[in-house]
Protein backbone atom coordinates (compact mmCIF):
# COMPACT_ATOMS: atom_id res chain seq x y z
CA UNK A 1 0.00 0.00 0.00
CA UNK A 2 1.20 3.59 -1.07
CA UNK A 3 1.79 5.56 1.77
CA UNK A 4 -0.14 8.60 0.12
CA UNK A 5 -2.65 7.85 -2.35
CA UNK A 6 -4.86 10.05 -4.17
CA UNK A 7 -7.37 9.53 -7.15
CA UNK A 8 -5.28 10.31 -10.71
CA UNK A 9 -8.49 11.34 -12.33
CA UNK A 10 -8.85 13.48 -14.35
CA UNK A 11 -11.56 15.85 -12.79
CA UNK A 12 -13.37 17.57 -15.60
CA UNK A 13 -15.94 20.15 -14.15
CA UNK A 14 -17.24 23.27 -15.84
CA UNK A 15 -16.53 26.32 -15.17
CA UNK A 16 -18.16 27.54 -11.68
CA UNK A 17 -18.75 23.66 -10.30
CA UNK A 18 -17.81 22.79 -7.02
CA UNK A 19 -15.09 20.12 -6.84
CA UNK A 20 -13.58 17.60 -4.37
CA UNK A 21 -10.60 15.93 -3.66
CA UNK A 22 -9.46 13.24 -1.25
CA UNK A 23 -6.25 11.74 -0.05
CA UNK A 24 -5.64 9.06 2.62
CA UNK A 25 -2.60 7.96 4.29
CA UNK A 26 -0.82 4.85 5.80
CA UNK A 27 0.78 6.09 8.79
CA UNK A 28 -1.56 6.82 11.83
CA UNK A 29 1.48 9.01 13.58
CA UNK A 30 1.54 11.67 10.66
CA UNK A 31 1.05 15.45 11.72
CA UNK A 32 1.67 17.41 9.12
CA UNK A 33 -0.02 17.42 6.15
CA UNK A 34 -0.17 20.12 3.16
CA UNK A 35 -2.10 20.56 -0.72
CA UNK A 36 0.46 21.31 -3.27
CA UNK A 37 -0.80 22.53 -6.80
CA UNK A 38 1.75 21.86 -9.52
CA UNK A 39 1.08 23.23 -13.28
CA UNK A 40 2.31 21.09 -16.28
CA UNK A 41 6.04 20.68 -16.25
CA UNK A 42 6.54 23.74 -13.43
CA UNK A 43 7.40 22.93 -9.71
CA UNK A 44 4.83 22.11 -7.16
CA UNK A 45 4.10 25.11 -4.88
CA UNK A 46 2.02 25.28 -1.49
CA UNK A 47 -1.38 25.80 -1.89
CA UNK A 48 -2.67 25.17 1.73
CA UNK A 49 -1.64 23.58 4.72
CA UNK A 50 -4.10 20.90 6.39
CA UNK A 51 -5.09 21.84 10.36
CA UNK A 52 -6.70 19.59 12.80
CA UNK A 53 -9.55 21.97 12.71
CA UNK A 54 -9.27 22.68 9.58
CA UNK A 55 -8.75 25.63 7.46
CA UNK A 56 -10.35 28.32 4.40
CA UNK A 57 -8.74 30.32 1.79
CA UNK A 58 -11.21 32.01 -0.36
CA UNK A 59 -12.41 29.23 -2.37
CA UNK A 60 -10.34 26.61 -1.37
CA UNK A 61 -11.46 24.57 1.93
CA UNK A 62 -9.24 21.63 3.23
CA UNK A 63 -9.96 19.51 6.08
CA UNK A 64 -8.08 16.78 7.98
CA UNK A 65 -10.11 13.61 9.26
CA UNK A 66 -7.33 11.53 11.73
CA UNK A 67 -9.90 8.79 12.40
CA UNK A 68 -10.33 7.84 8.47
CA UNK A 69 -6.81 8.79 7.54
CA UNK A 70 -7.79 10.91 4.60
CA UNK A 71 -7.78 14.58 4.02
CA UNK A 72 -9.63 16.78 1.85
CA UNK A 73 -9.56 19.86 -0.51
CA UNK A 74 -12.40 20.97 -1.97
CA UNK A 75 -12.62 23.95 -4.98
CA UNK A 76 -16.03 26.11 -4.80
CA UNK A 77 -16.89 27.96 -8.14
CA UNK A 78 -14.16 26.82 -10.35
CA UNK A 79 -12.41 28.89 -12.63
CA UNK A 80 -10.00 27.54 -15.61
CA UNK A 81 -6.86 29.01 -14.08
CA UNK A 82 -7.65 26.21 -11.50
CA UNK A 83 -7.00 23.62 -13.92
CA UNK A 84 -3.50 22.31 -12.66
CA UNK A 85 -2.54 19.07 -10.61
CA UNK A 86 -3.32 19.03 -6.65
CA UNK A 87 -0.69 17.03 -4.76
CA UNK A 88 -1.19 15.78 -1.47
CA UNK A 89 1.53 15.78 0.85
CA UNK A 90 2.04 14.48 3.98
CA UNK A 91 5.07 14.50 6.61
CA UNK A 92 5.17 11.56 8.52
CA UNK A 93 7.17 12.74 11.77
CA UNK A 94 8.86 9.41 11.92
CA UNK A 95 11.64 10.95 13.67
CA UNK A 96 13.60 12.61 10.27
CA UNK A 97 12.22 14.90 7.79
CA UNK A 98 10.34 13.66 5.28
CA UNK A 99 7.49 14.57 2.40
CA UNK A 100 5.43 11.82 1.25
CA UNK A 101 3.81 12.75 -2.05
CA UNK A 102 0.90 11.61 -3.56
CA UNK A 103 0.73 10.66 -7.14
CA UNK A 104 -1.87 14.16 -7.43
CA UNK A 105 -5.31 14.37 -8.50
CA UNK A 106 -5.57 16.19 -12.54
CA UNK A 107 -8.52 19.06 -12.52
CA UNK A 108 -9.40 19.96 -15.97
CA UNK A 109 -12.54 23.43 -15.47
CA UNK A 110 -13.63 23.69 -19.22
CA UNK A 111 -15.11 26.71 -20.32
CA UNK B 1 13.95 37.24 -5.30
CA UNK B 2 16.01 33.97 -6.39
CA UNK B 3 14.78 31.35 -4.00
CA UNK B 4 15.75 27.89 -5.08
CA UNK B 5 18.16 27.59 -8.03
CA UNK B 6 18.75 24.21 -9.87
CA UNK B 7 20.56 23.95 -12.94
CA UNK B 8 20.66 23.11 -15.83
CA UNK B 9 16.98 22.97 -16.82
CA UNK B 10 17.49 20.38 -19.20
CA UNK B 11 20.17 17.47 -19.77
CA UNK B 12 20.77 14.76 -21.69
CA UNK B 13 23.46 12.26 -20.99
CA UNK B 14 24.79 8.87 -22.18
CA UNK B 15 25.02 5.93 -20.15
CA UNK B 16 27.60 5.75 -17.81
CA UNK B 17 28.07 9.18 -17.35
CA UNK B 18 28.65 10.82 -14.36
CA UNK B 19 26.86 14.63 -13.87
CA UNK B 20 26.19 16.72 -10.83
CA UNK B 21 22.71 18.58 -10.89
CA UNK B 22 23.11 21.60 -8.52
CA UNK B 23 20.68 23.47 -6.27
CA UNK B 24 21.44 26.75 -4.34
CA UNK B 25 18.67 28.87 -2.09
CA UNK B 26 19.08 31.86 -0.83
CA UNK B 27 16.75 31.45 1.94
CA UNK B 28 18.79 30.59 4.76
CA UNK B 29 16.55 27.32 5.52
CA UNK B 30 17.94 24.28 7.07
CA UNK B 31 16.05 21.39 5.17
CA UNK B 32 16.69 20.32 1.79
CA UNK B 33 15.98 17.90 -0.15
CA UNK B 34 15.80 16.38 -3.85
CA UNK B 35 13.21 14.35 -5.28
CA UNK B 36 12.16 12.36 -9.22
CA UNK B 37 9.48 12.77 -10.27
CA UNK B 38 7.91 10.25 -13.09
CA UNK B 39 4.51 9.69 -14.68
CA UNK B 40 1.74 8.30 -12.26
CA UNK B 41 4.42 7.84 -9.62
CA UNK B 42 4.36 11.17 -7.67
CA UNK B 43 7.80 12.62 -6.21
CA UNK B 44 9.93 10.54 -4.58
CA UNK B 45 12.32 11.30 -2.18
CA UNK B 46 15.76 10.78 -2.66
CA UNK B 47 18.13 12.08 -0.48
CA UNK B 48 17.49 15.45 2.00
CA UNK B 49 19.56 17.31 4.54
CA UNK B 50 18.24 18.87 7.70
CA UNK B 51 21.91 20.90 7.94
CA UNK B 52 25.15 21.67 6.71
CA UNK B 53 27.17 18.66 7.36
CA UNK B 54 24.22 16.19 7.64
CA UNK B 55 22.35 14.01 4.85
CA UNK B 56 20.52 11.01 5.19
CA UNK B 57 18.39 8.81 2.51
CA UNK B 58 15.12 8.81 1.01
CA UNK B 59 13.35 6.56 -0.75
CA UNK B 60 14.72 5.67 -3.82
CA UNK B 61 18.94 6.82 -3.13
CA UNK B 62 20.61 4.29 -5.42
CA UNK B 63 22.47 5.78 -8.12
CA UNK B 64 22.72 9.23 -6.37
CA UNK B 65 24.87 10.66 -3.79
CA UNK B 66 24.46 14.11 -1.98
CA UNK B 67 26.88 16.61 0.23
CA UNK B 68 25.86 19.63 1.81
CA UNK B 69 28.83 21.52 2.70
CA UNK B 70 27.02 25.03 2.92
CA UNK B 71 23.59 26.10 4.28
CA UNK B 72 23.09 27.25 0.77
CA UNK B 73 24.10 24.44 -1.34
CA UNK B 74 22.90 20.53 -2.36
CA UNK B 75 24.20 19.18 -5.42
CA UNK B 76 22.79 15.98 -6.18
CA UNK B 77 25.47 13.64 -8.14
CA UNK B 78 24.95 10.79 -10.78
CA UNK B 79 27.47 8.45 -10.47
CA UNK B 80 27.08 6.81 -13.65
CA UNK B 81 23.73 7.56 -15.19
CA UNK B 82 21.49 4.59 -16.34
CA UNK B 83 18.36 4.86 -18.80
CA UNK B 84 16.60 4.56 -15.22
CA UNK B 85 17.35 7.36 -14.29
CA UNK B 86 15.86 9.65 -16.94
CA UNK B 87 13.41 12.03 -14.80
CA UNK B 88 12.45 15.49 -13.75
CA UNK B 89 14.70 16.08 -10.80
CA UNK B 90 13.65 18.81 -8.06
CA UNK B 91 15.38 20.35 -5.62
CA UNK B 92 13.91 21.19 -2.66
CA UNK B 93 14.65 23.63 0.59
CA UNK B 94 12.38 25.12 4.00
CA UNK B 95 13.07 26.53 7.28
CA UNK B 96 11.26 24.26 9.13
CA UNK B 97 10.01 20.46 8.61
CA UNK B 98 6.38 21.51 9.13
CA UNK B 99 6.82 25.01 6.89
CA UNK B 100 5.98 25.05 3.17
CA UNK B 101 8.56 23.34 1.06
CA UNK B 102 9.79 25.79 -1.64
CA UNK B 103 10.50 23.85 -4.99
CA UNK B 104 13.70 24.76 -7.63
CA UNK B 105 12.14 24.89 -11.38
CA UNK B 106 13.34 21.44 -12.34
CA UNK B 107 15.61 19.61 -14.06
CA UNK B 108 14.64 17.20 -16.62
CA UNK B 109 17.40 14.35 -17.05
CA UNK B 110 17.22 12.17 -19.92
CA UNK B 111 19.67 9.13 -20.02
CA UNK B 112 20.17 7.56 -23.61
Amino acid sequence: RKEVEQDPGPFNVPEGATVAFNCTYSNSASQSFFWYRQDCRKEPKLLMSVYSSGNEDGRFTAQLNRASQYISLLIRDSKLSDSATYLCVVNPRDSSYKLIFGSGTRLLVRP
Amino acid sequence: NAGVTQTPKFQVLKTGQSMTLQCAQDMNHEYMSWYRQDPGMGLRLIHYSVGAGITDQGEVPNGYNVSRSTTEDFPLRLLSAAPSQTSVYFCASSSTENTEAFFGQGTRLTVV
